[in-house]
């Protein structure tokens, strides 16, 4: 079983050009999340989902947007990136929005913005 | 605000135990997580608890006590492959996980 496919796994970044990360995820679940992870802090929430075809902001969502056509896939979009944007972004999952805070992660994406 | 708290990081031994402590401060609560994640991977879930006490599987047993805001996480029997960061999340009253920065668990032979 796949569980959550992410990709790009690594991308390098010109400053004011906009950049889809994908995320997919086979085991139906109805919650999808993107956070971010930079050194010496915790994981800081994006954008989330808590079912397909609705969206919400987290703690960081400014210079970020996501859409949730369908139950599998929730894109990351960076309309006009910075060199603040430079991150390790993680995708993940969980059966439903309360569900006991389980989540299941993608890989990862690692993207600089020079 | 809300925040989580635990050690930058640790050292330990090949076979010793080590216990990582995580405080917090939230508004409400709805759960406390630990995950484990090794250098340039994913986390992967640990552990859960809502209830004070101690829950325990395998080598690795988690701790709550919510009237002190504070929890651990003990490893015992350790191993080289328990080299890795261990993050602690807490569900506050939205069902949000905040989280804290991770332990760096460094064992040494």
């Amino acid at each position: 079983t796949a569980g959550i496919t992410q990709a790009p796994t690594s991308q390098i970044l010109a400053a004011g050009r906009s950049m889809t990360l994908r995320c997919t995820q086979d085991m139906r679940h109805n919650a999808m999340y993107w956070y971010r992870q930079d050194l010496g802090l915790g994981l800081r929430l994006i954008h989330y989902s808590n079912t397909a075809g609705t969206t919400g902001k987290g703690e960081v969502p400014d210079g970020y947007s996501v859409s949730r056509a369908n139950t599998d896939d929730f894109p990351l979009t960076l309309a006009s990136a910075v060199p603040s944007q430079t991150s390790v972004y993680f995708c993940a999952s969980s059966a439903t929005s309360g569900s006991h805070g389980e989540l299941f992660f993608g890989e990862g994406s690692r993207l600089t913005v020079l | 605000g809300q925040n989580i708290d635990q050690p930058t990081e640790m050292t330990a031994t090949e076979g010793a135990i080590v216990q990582i402590n995580c405080t917090y401060q939230t508004s409400g609560f709805n759960g406390l997580f630990w995950y484990q994640q090794h250098a340039g991977e994913a986390p992967t879930f640990l552990s859960y608890n809502v209830l004070d006490g101690l829950e325990e599987k395998g080598r690795f047993s988690s701790f709550l006590s919510r009237s002190k805001g504070y929890s651990y996480l003990l490893l015992k029997e350790l191993q080289m492959k328990d080299s890795a960061s261990y993050l602690c999340a807490v569900m506050d009253s939205n069902y949000q996980l905040i989280w804290g920065a991770g332990t760096k668990l460094i064992i040494k032979p």
